[in-house]
C-alpha cells in the first residue's frame, strides 16, 4: 500500500476485555516497529520485527502483551485482560531496511482506551 | 540506557520568527539522529535526519547539524509558517531497529 495502515483508528475497551491492533506496513518492507504513546509524551519502543522474526521484545510491558508478524507482512498486536494504564496510542512503524538506519514510516495510530 | 531531552513547550511565535527547537542526547555507541513532525490530526512524519557527526539533514526549510561534542542535534528555521504549527520529536537510533524519542515540542505560530 501506499502508507502504513493501522486499525481500527480508535478502540474503547472493558478492563479486563482482550484486544487486537492490526498494522498492515508497506508492501515490501522489512522491519517493522510497535510503539506505545501516552498522552503529552514521546512514543516508547515496544518490539520489533525483521521480515517474520521478532528480533526485539525488550519493551513489552507485561507477558500481557503479544505481537506477532507470522508471513512477514501484517502484524497484530495482542493486548490480554486490558488494565487502565494500557490506555495510550500504539503505532506502528515500518522501514524497508534493516534496524531502520533511515528512519520510519509511521501508521496514524489506534487509540486504545480502557474503562 | 538512551535518552533524548527536548526544549520543553509548548512555544509560541509569530509568522516568519526565527525557530530553534534544542535536543540533546545521551547514548552509548554513534547513534544516528532524526526529527519527526506531527501535524494537528495526523501521524508522525520523517522531517529529517544526520546519520554522522557534523551532518546537516534539511527538509521543507528545516534544518538540523549532528554535534557530536555537545551531543546536540537543533532543530531550526528562518522563517516559520501558520502551516509549521506541530509537534515536534527528537529522537536517536543506536541499536538495529530500536529508536529512543524525546517528549516532543509544541509549536504554535501565529498570523
Amino acid at each position: 500500500g501506499a502508507g502504513v495502515s493501522q486499525s481500527p483508528r480508535y478502540k474503547v475497551a472493558k478492563r479486563g476485555q482482550d484486544v487486537a491492533l492490526r498494522c498492515d506496513p508497506i508492501s515490501g518492507h522489512v522491519s517493522l516497529f510497535w510503539y506505545q504513546q501516552a498522552l503529552g509524551q514521546g512514543p516508547e519502543f515496544l518490539t520489533y520485527f525483521q521480515n517474520e522474526a521478532q528480533l526485539d521484545k525488550s519493551g513489552l510491558p507485561s507477558d500481557r502483551f503479544f505481537a506477532e508478524r507470522p508471513e512477514g507482512s501484517v502484524s497484530t498486536l495482542k493486548i490480554q485482560r486490558t488494565q487502565q494504564e494500557d490506555s495510550a496510542v500504539y503505532l506502528c512503524a515500518s522501514s524497508l531496511n534493516e534496524g531502520a538506519p533511515q528512519g520510519y514510516t509511521f501508521g496514524s495510530g489506534t487509540r486504545l482506551t480502557v474503562v | 540506557g538512551d535518552s533524548v531531552t527536548q526544549m520543553e513547550g509548548p512555544v509560541t511565535l509569530s509568522e516568519e520568527a526565527f525557530l530553534t527547537i534544542n535536543c540533546t542526547y545521551t547514548a552509548t555507541g554513534y547513534p544516528s539522529l532524526f526529527w519527526y513532525v506531527q501535524y494537528p490530526g495526523e501521524g508522525l512524519q520523517l522531517l529529517l535526519k544526520a546519520t554522522k557527526a557534523d551532518d546537516k539533514g534539511s527538509n521543507k526549510g528545516f534544518e538540523a547539524t549532528y554535534r557530536k561534542e555537545t551531543t546536540s542535534f537543533h532543530l531550526e528555521k528562518g522563517s516559520v509558517q501558520v502551516s509549521d504549527s506541530a509537534v515536534y520529536f527528537c529522537a536517536l537510533n543506536t541499536n538495529a531497529g530500536k529508536s529512543t524519542f524525546g517528549d516532543g515540542t509544541t509549536l504554535t505560530v501565529k498570523p
